[in-house]
């Protein structure tokens, strides 16, 4: 069935790069997300990319997508302190209600 | 751009009693509306989904149900409340192949 993965935890210094790592196992995905939950939060969509692309940047946010390897990647450059939260990957196939499969997510914690 | 509500912001119910959480949606026409439970550390799963008024599916047998009564009214309900029903709800909407969006949520503490 389909599923998506994502380590659990990163830990970068304020400054640095920071990179999210996602796979997922549904070859029709057409789109792919990521979201952003801080504690106690809802989720804010940060970006997302569609299945015939490879990259998307936006400001600090680069998404990278090997579809292929069925592998998504989420880089944040200058990670900031506010930057500190969890980082849910999704992806989704075709369908009139978008029907989402997230990750169980990654939280970033960043440190000075 | 559309806006959700969601409250209560946070529930302490106790087990057996009922439950209704509502969820409204602004700023637009016949949105997909969702409810997700994510469990305490854990991801999002999907309980429930309308594509319009009086129309819900539901991904999971559980102890819940959804309604929606009006096009950008999205309610959640259990007739007893289980110990296992405790965690955060989410409400979220989207346009037909449009990104999911979502409200605050509701933290649920059952007792």
């Amino acid at each position: 069935g389909e599923d998506v993965e994502q380590s659990l935890f990163l830990s970068v210094r304020e400054g640095d790069s920071s990179v999210i790592n996602c796979t997922y196992t549904d070859s029709s995905s057409t789109y792919l997300y990521w979201y952003k939950q801080e504690p106690g939060a809802g989720l804010q969509l940060l970006t997302y990319i569609f299945s015939n692309m490879d990259m998307k940047q936006d400001q600090r946010l680069t998404v990278l997508l090997n579809k292929k390897d069925k592998h998504l990647s989420l880089r944040i450059a200058d990670t900031q302190t506010g930057d500190s939260a969890i980082y849910f990957c999704a992806e989704s196939s075709t369908g009139g209600y978008n029907k989402l499969i997230f990750g169980a997510g990654t939280r970033l914690a960043v440190h000075p | 751009s559309q806006t959700i509500h969601q409250w209560p912001a946070t529930l302490v119910q106790p087990v057996g009693s009922p439950l209704s959480l509502e969820c409204t949606v602004e700023g637009t026409s016949n949105p997909n509306l969702y409810w997700y439970r994510q469990a305490a550390g854990r991801g999002l799963q999907l309980l429930f989904y309308s594509v319009g008024i009086g129309q819900i599916s539901s991904e999971v047998p559980q102890n819940l149900s959804a309604s929606r009564p009006q096009d950008r009214q999205f309610i959640l309900s259990s007739k007893k409340l289980l110990l296992s029903d405790s965690g955060f709800y989410l409400c979220a909407c989207s346009g037909e192949n449009q990104p999911q969006h979502f409200g605050d949520g509701t933290r649920l503490s059952i007792l």
